[in-house]
């Protein structure tokens, strides 16, 4: 079946510092690839996404490739904020119905000044 | 909009009690979820709904049922609850029906605890 993998956290890093936070897939099919965050006491939401090969997904200075050829999706920002810190998690969809999402472990990224 | 809303945000049940989580969305989506989470898991699906009138298992089915009362709202129902089922709840809604990658927008959660 599908799977997500992530890296493992907690992840510390001073503010302004480079982010990275890998995820690679196994999936039939071409799936769709997503990055969700989740910030203290709240729910999941959407962060970038990208529904094919050699697509870029981007927001609020982070940023995703899909990589076919290594099965990946690493999240990076070039210099991170105390206000992004949250749990990340990677994420794909499933080609067949009921848009159904697998779901990585999460990786928690704790940013300090 | 208030997107997806879930009640209650708390609940502490004994261990053989009943309960029902309420979601409801105001986006008029066709599909919707329910999620729990787990330390060291991730999300792992519950049920599933594609469109109005129809429930599908998810990875964890077991010890809950669902309800998909009309377009907006989808309730979890917890028959008797066990110790394994202490988690946190998560409801989410996508406007997609079926085979299209969709972002899903998420509700608060509802946190669970089964002494």
């Amino acid at each position: 079946g599908d799977s997500v993998t992530q890296m493992e956290g907690p992840v510390t890093l001073s503010e302004e510092a480079f982010l990275t936070i890998n995820c690679t897939y196994t999936a039939t099919g071409y799936p769709s690839l997503f990055w969700y965050v989740q910030y203290p006491g709240e729910g999941l939401q959407l962060l970038l996404k990208a529904t094919k090969a050699d697509d870029k997904g981007s927001n609020k200075g982070f940023e995703a490739t899909y990589r076919k050829e290594t099965t990946s999706f690493h999240l990076e920002k070039g210099s991170v904020q105390v206000s992004d810190s949250a749990v990340y998690f990677c994420a794909l969809s499933d080609q067949g119905g009921g848009n159904k999402l697998t779901f990585g472990t999460g990786t928690q990224l704790k940013v300090e000044l | 909009n208030a997107g997806v809303t879930q009640t209650p945000k708390f609940q502490v049940l004994k261990t053989g009690q009943s309960m029902t989580l309420q979601c409801a969305q105001d986006m008029n989506h066709n599909s919707m979820y329910w999620y729990r989470q787990d330390p060291g898991m991730g999300l792992r699906l519950i049920y599933y709904s594609a469109s109005e009138g129809t429930t599908d298992k998810g990875e964890v089915p077991n010890g809950y049922n669902v309800s998909r009362l009309n377009k907006r709202e989808f309730s979890l129902r917890l028959e008797s609850a066990a110790p394994s089922q202490t988690s946190v709840y998560f409801c989410a809604s996508s406007e997609a029906g079926t085979g299209s990658p969709d972002t899903q927008y998420f509700g608060p959660g509802t946190r669970l605890t089964v002494l």
